[in-house]
């Protein structure tokens, strides 16, 4: 289908390797944002992509953590010196272009679950 | 900052019960709300939304009204089926979404 799509779906690795999550956002959506869902909780924010704007990168939790996006297609999560704690469910979303009422829809893929042992 | 609480769960219901979650948000600007759904195993996914005051979302039975008087978006069906059991997800828009913790909702036949 046409959605987001998000690999690997399931990442292993051990303490202290680095990680690289990738997404594949809608053709033609401009905004990219990529979430952590920890078990048994809610999405908390990482990091937005908006065209050619800066990155708002305001919810990354450490420099251990960055982002990229090539123009407006894939994007690559990047987690250096992964701990046990970045054990989560990593959610890429894409939208289109915001209006004038803010945001646009997001959709979402399926996510990579990281298990960091 | 801007913020989203909603009704801890798990909620449990008998099939046909009504079901209400609720929501309330804090924002300074007129944001955007959702309800996002995720099925057992599934992705999360738009269940419906509401762009300003007063506007219903609706969609599959369920609905929510933009309150801005009381600053709330709760969600709401009439019959819940087995097949509505899925942790729902209450979100603002402001320059990106915020959401809520997550409520889940457990039907049982």
């Amino acid at each position: 289908g046409a959605g987001v799509s998000q690999s690997p779906s399931n990442k292993v690795t051990e303490k202290g390797k680095d990680v690289e999550l990738r997404c594949d956002p809608i053709s033609g959506h401009t905004a990219l944002y990529w979430y952590r869902q920890r078990l048994g909780q809610g999405l908390e924010f990482l990091i937005y992509f908006q065209g050619n704007s800066a990155p708002d990168k305001s919810g990354l939790p450490s420099d251990r953590f960055s982002a990229e996006r090539t123009g407006e297609s894939v994007s690559t999560l990047t987690i250096q010196r992964t701990q046990q704690e970045d054990s989560a469910v990593y959610l890429c979303a894409s939208s289109l272009e915001p209006g004038t009422s803010g945001i646009g829809t997001q959709y979402f893929g399926p996510g990579t679950r990281l298990t960091v042992l | 900052g801007d913020s989203v609480t909603q009704m801890e769960g798990p909620v449990t219901l008998s099939e046909e019960a009504f079901l209400t979650i609720n929501c309330t948000y804090t924002a300074t600007g007129y944001p955007s709300l959702f309800w996002y759904v995720q099925y057992p195993g599934e992705g999360l996914q738009l269940l419906l939304k509401a762009t300003k005051a007063d506007d219903k979302g609706s969609n599959k039975g369920f609905e929510a009204t933009y309150r801005k008087e009381t600053t709330s978006f709760h969600l709401e069906k009439g019959s819940v089926q087995v097949s509505d059991s899925a942790v729902y997800f209450c979100a603002l828009s402001t320059d990106k979404l915020i959401f809520g913790t997550g409520t889940r909702l457990q039907v049982f036949p």
